[in-house]
C-alpha cells in the first residue's frame, strides 16, 4: 500500500523560503518508472501543478513558478523535498504530494495523494 | 497547453444520476483526461482516465461501478448513477501536456457536487 504525507511549516512570512517534505512508503524512488509530484490548492480554488521528480532524478517544473522552485529526493529516507523561495500571501494554499507511475502509459495519473499541508503566508 | 473547463457546481438528489463535464480547449480533442474525487478535508484520489473511446486503463482503487466516463470531441465527462451521500465531493479533471522540459500537468477549476 502506497502512502504519502506532507510536512513543513504552517506559517511563513513574506519573502521567506518554504521547505516542504513528502515522506512516502510502499514504493521506492530508486525503482524505474516511479515519480513524486507536488500540487497545491489555494483555499476554495483549483489545483495547481508545481513540480515532479522521477526515479532517475529527471525533474519538471511549472513554467510560471520555475524560478522559485527546487525539487529534490532522498531515496534512502523515502523523501521528496520542495523548496519555494520568496513566498507571498498569494502562495497561501494546501500543498499536496502525489505518487506517479510512468511504467506504463495508462498508469501515469497522480495517485495516491497525501492529505495535504496548509501553508499560510502572512507577516 | 490545454485549458480544462468545469462548471463550479452541480447538484443531484440522492439516488439520482448526474454528469459532470470537463471540456478541453480547441485543438486538444485527442487528449486524455484524468478525473479525481476530493472529499472535504482530504487529498484528491484518482477516479479514472477518459479518452474519446471512453475509459482508458482501470478505475482507481475502491471506485464504485456507479462511476463511468464518456469522451467525445472536446468533452471528457464523468457520470455517477444512484448517487449516495458519500459522493458529495469536489471533482477535478486534469491532463498532461508536452514532453521533456516542456512537460506540464494542468487541472480544471473543479466542480463541487452537492447531494440533495
Amino acid at each position: 500500500q502506497i502512502t504519502l504525507k506532507e510536512s513543513g511549516p504552517t506559517l511563513v512570512k513574506p519573502t521567506q523560503t518554504l521547505t516542504l517534505t513528502c515522506t512516502f512508503s510502499g514504493f521506492s524512488l530508486s525503482t524505474s518508472g516511479m515519480g513524486v509530484a507536488w500540487i497545491r490548492q489555494p483555499p476554495g480554488k483549483a489545483l495547481e501543478w508545481l513540480a515532479l521528480i522521477y526515479w532517475d532524478d529527471d525533474k519538471r517544473y511549472s513554467p510560471s513558478l520555475k524560478s522559485r522552485l527546487t525539487i529534490t529526493k532522498d531515496t534512502s529516507k523515502n523523501q521528496v523535498v520542495l523548496t519555494m523561495t520568496n513566498m507571498d500571501p498569494v502562495d497561501t494554499a494546501t500543498y499536496f504530494c502525489a505518487h506517479r507511475d510512468v511504467t506504463t502509459i495508462d498508469t501515469t495519473y497522480y495517485g495516491p495523494w497525501g492529505q495535504g499541508a496548509l501553508v499560510t503566508v502572512s507577516s | 497547453q490545454p485549458v480544462l473547463t468545469q462548471p463550479p457546481s452541480a447538484s443531484a438528489s440522492l439516488g439520482a444520476s448526474v454528469t459532470l463535464t470537463c471540456t478541453l480547449s480547441s485543438g486538444y480533442s485527442h487528449y486524455k483526461v484524468d478525473w479525481y474525487q476530493q472529499r472535504p478535508g482530504k487529498g484528491p484520489r484518482f477516479v479514472m482516465r477518459v479518452g474519446t473511446g471512453g475509459i482508458v486503463g482501470s478505475k482507481g482503487d475502491g471506485i464504485s461501478d456507479r462511476f463511468s466516463v464518456l469522451g467525445s470531441g472536446l468533452s471528457r465527462n464523468l457520470s455517477i448513477k444512484n448517487i449516495q451521500e458519500e459522493d458529495e465531493s469536489d471533482y477535478h479533471c486534469g491532463a498532461d501536456h508536452g514532453s521533456g522540459s516542456n512537460f506540464v500537468s494542468v487541472f480544471g477549476g473543479g466542480t463541487k457536487l452537492t447531494v440533495l
